[in-house]
């Protein structure tokens, strides 16, 4: 069955650094383009960036364009989120995600299976 | 592109027939899916290019709308389906979400 676990969330002051790691299993990893989505406490889901099948292609919100990046490790089947320049509004839990692969939203499909969230702290 | 959902919560009661809209700033044809959120939970993949039912999801669940106007439809809303709901946008990047709709028991 497809797994998604992430791992690397914690407690970081403002202006650090993390590095968030997915594993996937249980689906050809390297078809699928892959997703970072984040909610912040009791608040709504805020899309983060995603990365093409074979890392050719990056997107990013722009709330952290400039400090984060997405990159893929498809011969060890890992996502990972590269986090810098932290801030207190970047606290949130950060969940991979994998995008459905359909023929009818092409490459602007929707996420369909996730992992179940690492929380990331940005706090002195 | 900004997604406004509409109501922000609501309290009814199982058995009832739920609407909840989503309105996008700009056209983004079909390009529109709905999410089901419960507290501690990731979401779960509702239906996406606006109408299409994702595997496993009741048919209770119903989709429409095009453009700038859609919809999602609980035809008789059952005790598991009170949780949180979200329409994301995928027409263009960053692909936004709505802010969310409670659904809660009356």
């Amino acid at each position: 069955q497809v797994q998604l676990v992430e791992s690397g969330g914690g407690l970081v002051k403002p202006g650090g650094s993390l590095r968030l790691s997915c594993a996937a299993s249980g689906f050809p990893f390297t078809d699928y383009y892959m997703t970072w989505i984040r909610q912040a406490p009791g608040k709504g889901l805020e899309w983060v960036s995603n990365i093409n099948s074979r890392s050719s292609y990056t997107n990013y919100a722009d709330s952290v364009k400039g400090r984060f990046t997405i990159s893929r490790d498809n011969a060890k089947n890992l996502l990972y989120l590269q986090l810098n320049s932290l801030r207190a509004e970047d606290t949130a839990i950060y969940y991979c995600a994998r995008e459905l692969n359909d023929y009818r939203c092409g490459p602007d499909c929707p996420s369909d299976y996730w992992g179940q969230g690492t929380l990331v702290t940005v706090s002195s | 592109i900004q997604l406004t959902q509409s109501p922000s919560s609501l309290s009814a009661s199982v058995g009832d027939r739920v609407t909840i809209t989503c309105r996008a700033s700009q056209g983004i044809t079909i390009y529109l899916a709905w999410y089901q959120q419960k507290p501690g939970k990731a979401p779960k993949l509702l239906i996406y290019t606006t109408s299409t039912l994702q595997s496993g999801v009741p048919s209770r669940f119903s989709g429409s709308g095009f453009g700038t106007d859609f919809t999602l439809t609980i035809s008789s809303l059952q005790p598991e389906d009170f949780a949180t709901y979200y329409c994301q946008q995928l027409k263009s990047y960053p692909r936004t979400f709505g802010q969310g709709t409670k659904v809660e028991i009356k």
